[in-house]
């Protein structure tokens, strides 16, 4: 089966300071692809990120970075000087087509990121 | 960035009452998604147009009516609803969903739906 886990129910960090939100997945196709969105108060999700299971070069845009394991099925988001802007729900999605998913979006149950000043 | 629009953005209604969500995408995307958003539940699909063309009814109860009109314009008509259909209910685009590369879903705003 498809499945993604996001095992941090919520996080709470000071300004500056920098945190990983953790994603584990599972699944039994060969070609994936994998997603990060963020949803703010204001109830968007927003993307983040996508990542193919072929390509496991980590990436860094800004203060983000994405960390790809595929030896041990983990897509973890990094945030560097955390900011309070910051503070959202992060969610970690998984696209596959294995089992009559059709290549519908998987979520984890997010991560609730709080920044304190 | 107001790729994806949602109205109205927050709905109370009783259960006897019948309301309409809108979408509208403004990216030229050819695929539109209903999902619910549940308190402390993972995101759920309701419903898939890939081209017009409904492509997926995750077993949606008959009190939520979906209508695509054209690629830009999606939307939701509830009717006789429950108080545990309160929720978020979000909208998704996306370029093709048979592009199985590269399709990434945008979303709206989502709209905040209380059932009275």
């Amino acid at each position: 089966a498809q499945k993604v886990t996001q095992a941090q129910t919520e996080i709470s960090v000071v300004e500056k300071e920098d945190v990983t939100l953790d994603c584990v997945y599972e699944t039994r196709d060969t070609t994936y692809y994998l997603f990060w969105y963020k949803q703010p108060p204001s109830g968007e999700l927003v993307f983040l990120i996508r990542r193919n299971s072929f390509d496991e070069q980590n990436e860094i845009s800004g203060r983000y970075s994405w960390n790809f394991q595929k030896s041990t099925s983990s897509f973890n988001f990094t945030i560097t000087a955390s900011q309070v802007v910051d503070s959202a729900v992060y969610f970690c999605a998984l696209k596959g087509y294995y089992g009559g998913s059709q290549g519908n979006l998987i979520f984890g149950k997010g991560t609730k990121l709080s920044v304190k000043p | 960035e107001t790729g994806v629009t949602q109205t109205p953005r927050h709905l109370v209604m009783g259960m006897t009452n019948k309301k309409s969500l809108k979408c509208e995408q403004h990216l030229g995307h050819n695929a539109m998604y209903w999902y619910k958003q549940s308190a402390k539940k993972p995101l759920e699909l309701m419903f898939v147009y890939n081209f017009k063309e409904q492509t997926e009814n995750n077993s949606v109860p008959s009190r939520f009516s979906p209508e695509c009109p054209n690629s830009s314009h999606l939307f939701l008509h509830l009717h006789t609803l429950q108080p545990e259909d309160s929720a978020l209910y979000l909208c998704a685009s996306s370029q093709d969903r048979r592009a199985t590369s590269t399709d990434t879903q945008y979303f709206g705003p989502g709209t905040r739906l209380t059932v009275l």
